[in-house]
């Protein structure tokens, strides 16, 4: 079956500006991760949704950065006034309920010039 | 200190070596070991997961844990170039958000 997809796969923006990124998982899918990589480091937790709400956003770096769940399918990512230090790649993962296997998409690679 | 400690290396070996990597982990309240594989430009792809402490094998790869020392590994048999990738060890809690190792890079070399 189709794994978790993203999109954009890359996307450039100027300092300042404000991006979506877009994580639609695996079907069936309740609990779904956003995680942030910057290069040469593992993966870091951004935030956690059950269904349509956010149940853990403790990894969210400041008030520019939300993330909605509206229908508990896809969910957006959101940045605003980018800075050149959210340059990294995204990642979205989703998980079945009662498991704790995180299953990873592509990734959206941000750069902030 | 980080929650998860990993050498980032990188390491490189000859084809058909044993590969070993590892890491360290410091709350004891941790349950669940993973091991993922990334490709360049690629997102992280589970091989291996295990909750409790001893080896779990699936063909080339053994995953082994001690709570005790809280210390993880994995191992790669008969390495192949494919194997050439960054490794990154997770670990979770109750709470489902993965801690992750900074990963170690490793290439195989034919």
């Amino acid at each position: 079956g189709a794994g978790v997809s993203q999109t954009p796969s890359n996307k450039v923006t100027e300092k300042g500006k404000y991006v979506e990124l877009r994580c639609d998982p695996i079907s069936g899918h309740t609990a779904l991760y956003w995680y942030r990589q910057s290069l040469g480091q593992g993966p870091e937790f951004l935030i956690y949704f059950q269904g349509t709400g956010a149940a853990d956003d403790s990894g969210l770096p400041n008030d520019r950065f939300f993330a909605v769940r509206p229908e508990g399918s896809v969910s957006t990512l959101k940045i605003q006034r980018t800075e050149r230090g959210d340059s990294a790649v995204y990642l979205c993962a989703s998980s079945s309920t009662g498991t704790y296997v995180q299953y990873f998409g592509p990734g959206t690679r941000l750069t902030v010039t | 200190q980080k929650e998860v400690e990993q050498d980032p290396g990188p390491l490189s070996v000859p084809e058909g070596a044993i590969v070993s990597l590892n890491c360290t982990y410091s709350n004891s309240a941790f349950q669940y070991f993973m091991w993922y594989r990334q490709y360049s430009r690629k997102g992280p792809e589970l091989l291996m997961y295990t909750y409790s402490s001893g080896n779990k094998e699936d063909g080339r790869f053994t995953a082994q844990v001690d709570k005790s020392s809280k210390y993880i590994s994995l191992f790669i048999r008969d390495s192949q170039p494919s194997d050439s990738a960054t490794y990154l060890c997770a670990i979770i809690t109750g709470a489902n958000n993965l801690f992750f190792g900074t990963g170690t890079r490793l290439t195989v070399i034919p």
